[in-house]
């Protein structure tokens, strides 16, 4: 079974630029998370969809980051403009609904110059 | 509120020795407790749950952890550690009734010594 795909890994791009991630869930899950990973830091929830509904984006940061989730199946997370402190790891997560584990994707490493 | 703590940063421990790893949680509710192991440039990945029932739980690759209530603590172990074990380990906790957010630890680096 395929996990949960992330692209792209690396991204470098310089400040007041835009850039998006895309994540792809492990099919039949319909819970899908995006979390922010500072370094030496655990990971902390921006966004949970339950199909194509965002039921929970209290943490995100509505002036620049947006995310869609549009068919219920993938996602893409947006930056715009980016900013210096936006350089960490954005992570992926898909669960068959909420209340079981969640499967991790490898992540995307945002460096912003 | 939900929280997860992590007392230990670092844990050095020689191979074949047995390894814990601390975690003590908060919550407002009846917890639902996980480990998670990183390795570098991977994502996140599952260890070992708590929900209810034994306190003891075995999980892959020969970890179990302790559900202690009376200590709000969720402690990672494993009887023999092995070099291959070296990676950064989370604790996160969701509140079993409520809202489906995992709340994560600091995270800890286990280096496993030959």
């Amino acid at each position: 079974e395929a996990g949960v795909v992330q692209s792209p890994r690396y991204k470098i791009i310089e400040k007041k630029q835009p850039v998006a991630f895309w994540c792809n869930p492990i099919s039949g899950h319909n819970t899908l998370y995006w979390y922010l990973q500072n370094l030496g830091q655990g990971p902390e929830l921006l966004i949970r969809y339950e199909n194509e509904e965002a039921v929970d984006d209290s943490q995100l940061p509505k002036d620049r980051f947006s995310a869609e989730r549009l068919k219920g199946v993938d996602s893409t997370l947006k930056i715009q403009p980016a900013e210096l402190g936006d350089s960490a790891v954005y992570l992926c997560a898909s669960s068959l609904d909420g209340g079981n584990e969640q499967f991790f994707g490898p992540g995307t490493r945002l460096t912003v110059l | 509120a939900q929280s997860v703590a992590q007392p230990e940063d670092q844990v050095n421990v020689a191979e074949g020795n047995p390894l814990t790893v601390k975690c003590t949680y908060s919550v407002s509710g009846n917890p639902y407790l996980f480990w998670y192991v990183q390795y570098p440039n991977r994502g996140l990945q599952f260890l070992l749950k708590y929900i209810t029932g034994d306190n003891l739980v075995k999980g892959s690759y020969g970890f179990e952890a302790e559900f202690n209530k009376s200590q709000t603590s969720f402690h990672l172990k494993k009887p023999s550690a092995l070099v291959s074990d070296s990676a950064l380990y989370f604790c996160a906790v969701r509140v079993l009734y409520g809202a489906n957010n995992l709340f994560f630890g600091t995270g800890t680096r286990l280096t496993v010594i030959p």
